[in-house]
């Protein structure tokens, strides 16, 4: 069965500094995975997806995650931290076989100090 | 609907009462899912419904939880008996495609049994 470590529970970054949320995988064959932002008291947002192609995948609000196949990771990224940015992060993955369910990642807390 | 809809959005009950939880998906979503949110444990399955399949229930923690989905749109989580370890957020998703470019979630129902 398809699962995704968050191996942080709480990333601090100032504002400015680039921001960095690890998110390892473990699935059967190639990978989807994608990157949900959740803010207080809301659902979780979409924020980009790998499903091929192009390792560096580009989405909202500046973010960016990187596939790497040969350490299962799929790290996300953000250039300039911004507080707004503070929420919690999570990571997920699904398998190109016949199990339809994405599984996440017990998430990130990212807290952005002014 | 524009959106995933939930309600109510805050429930209130009593250990022992039982719970209905809605869903409404976005119009022309085959596939929904029911995710569970405890503090601290990430996002936990439950059940996911494709199309006019048999629904996967392999997620669903005991015989106290059900879920139906009427017509092929809106759906209900059913919790009998509630407990105390049944506080959680309880977050819907649908999506097009069997999930394979991701989910969108609605923002929850909060429930609290005391």
């Amino acid at each position: 069965a398809q699962s995704v470590a968050q191996p942080e529970d709480q990333v601090n970054v100032a504002e400015g500094n680039p921001l960095t949320v690890k998110c390892t995988y473990s699935v059967s064959g190639n990978p989807y995975l994608f990157w949900y932002v959740q803010y207080p008291n809301r659902g979780l947002q979409f924020l980009l997806k790998y499903i091929t192609g192009d390792n560096l995948v580009k989405g909202s609000y500046g973010f960016e995650a990187e596939f790497n196949k040969s350490q299962t990771s799929f790290h996300l990224k953000k250039p300039s931290a911004l507080v707004s940015d503070s929420a919690l992060y999570f990571c997920a993955v699904r398998d190109m076989t016949g199990n339809n369910r994405l599984a996440f990642g017990k998430g990130n807390q990212v807290v952005v100090i002014p | 609907g524009a959106g995933v809809s939930q309600s109510p959005s805050n429930k209130v009950t009593e250990k022992g009462k039982d719970v209905e939880l809605r869903c409404d998906p976005i119009s022309g979503h085959t596939a929904l899912y029911w995710y569970r949110q405890s503090l601290g444990q990430g996002l936990e399955f439950l059940i996911y419904f494709q199309g006019n399949s048999a629904p996967d229930k392999s997620g669903l923690p005991s015989d106290r939880f059900s879920a139906e989905r009427t017509g092929g749109s809106v759906s209900t989580l059913t919790i009998q008996r509630t407990q105390q370890e049944d506080s959680a957020v309880y977050l819907c998703a649908s999506s097009s495609d069997r999930g394979v470019y991701g989910y969108t979630f609605g923002s929850g129902t909060r429930l609290t049994v005391v």
